[in-house]
């Protein structure tokens, strides 16, 4: 069982290039999230589906774009990357759980992105 | 203000010895809290959640939520060096959305 895979997990781009981050989850969740972790910053959200055929923006999604492809999968586009980009980026996946319904997180791997 | 916040450390303490991590949030109506535990270069893994005021336990590690002070924090008992990382306090305001406010993570240290 894999949970949530992340690819690529490192990549250095050049200031203007373009490029996908594809997640992919096995646990059948209903929603998908990608955060960015930077220091100090703690993880911001930049945009999530709640469900497969939505997406909404999060906190942080000015130079983003997303793509819900099915239950399965989240894609992160960065179509003219900027310096401010570099950061460690985060697919997660969840599910309520208890009696709360909380949705509780989990996490990829990670991929750590490099504009130069 | 800051919504969710934590001290970033680092704390030590020996091993053996009870680790307090500490969070502090902004939203009085938040209603789930969560702690995840990040090793370094890896990503965040869930070790507990609690929902309700008082104390939850699992293993080593008891969760301890306060609404009305606004205040949630996390005991690991008997800390070891393998518990050595960062701890995420995570806060979803209202239950059913999927807004989660993270800390920055308070880095732990626990010394052999």
């Amino acid at each position: 069982n894999a949970g949530v895979t992340q690819t690529p997990k490192f990549q250095v781009l050049k200031t203007g290039q373009s490029m996908t981050l594809q997640c992919a989850q096995d646990m059948n969740h209903n929603s998908m999230y990608w955060y960015r972790q930077d220091p100090g910053m703690g993880l911001r959200l930049i945009y999530y589906s709640a469900s497969e055929g939505t997406t909404d923006k999060g906190e942080v999604p000015n130079g983003y774009n997303v793509s819900r492809l099915n239950k399965r999968e989240f894609s992160l586009r960065l179509e003219s990357a900027a310096p401010s980009q570099t950061s460690v980026y985060f697919c997660a996946s969840s599910e309520p759980a208890g009696v709360s319904g909380a949705n509780v997180l989990t996490f990829g791997a990670g991929s750590r992105l490099t504009v130069l | 203000q800051k919504e969710v916040e934590q001290n970033s450390g680092p704390l030590s303490v020996p091993e053996g010895a009870i680790a307090s991590l500490n969070c502090t949030y902004s939203d009085r109506v938040s209603q789930s809290f969560f702690w995840y535990r990040q090793y370094s270069g890896k990503s965040p893994e869930l070790i507990m959640s609690i929902y309700s005021n008082g104390d939850k336990e699992d293993g080593r590690f008891t969760a301890q939520l306060n609404k009305a002070s606004q205040y949630v924090s996390l005991l690991i008992r008997d800390s070891q060096p393998s518990d050595s990382a960062t701890y995420l306090c995570a806060v979803n305001p209202r239950s059913g959305t999927y807004k989660y406010i993270f800390g920055t993570g308070t880095r732990l240290k626990v010394l052999a």
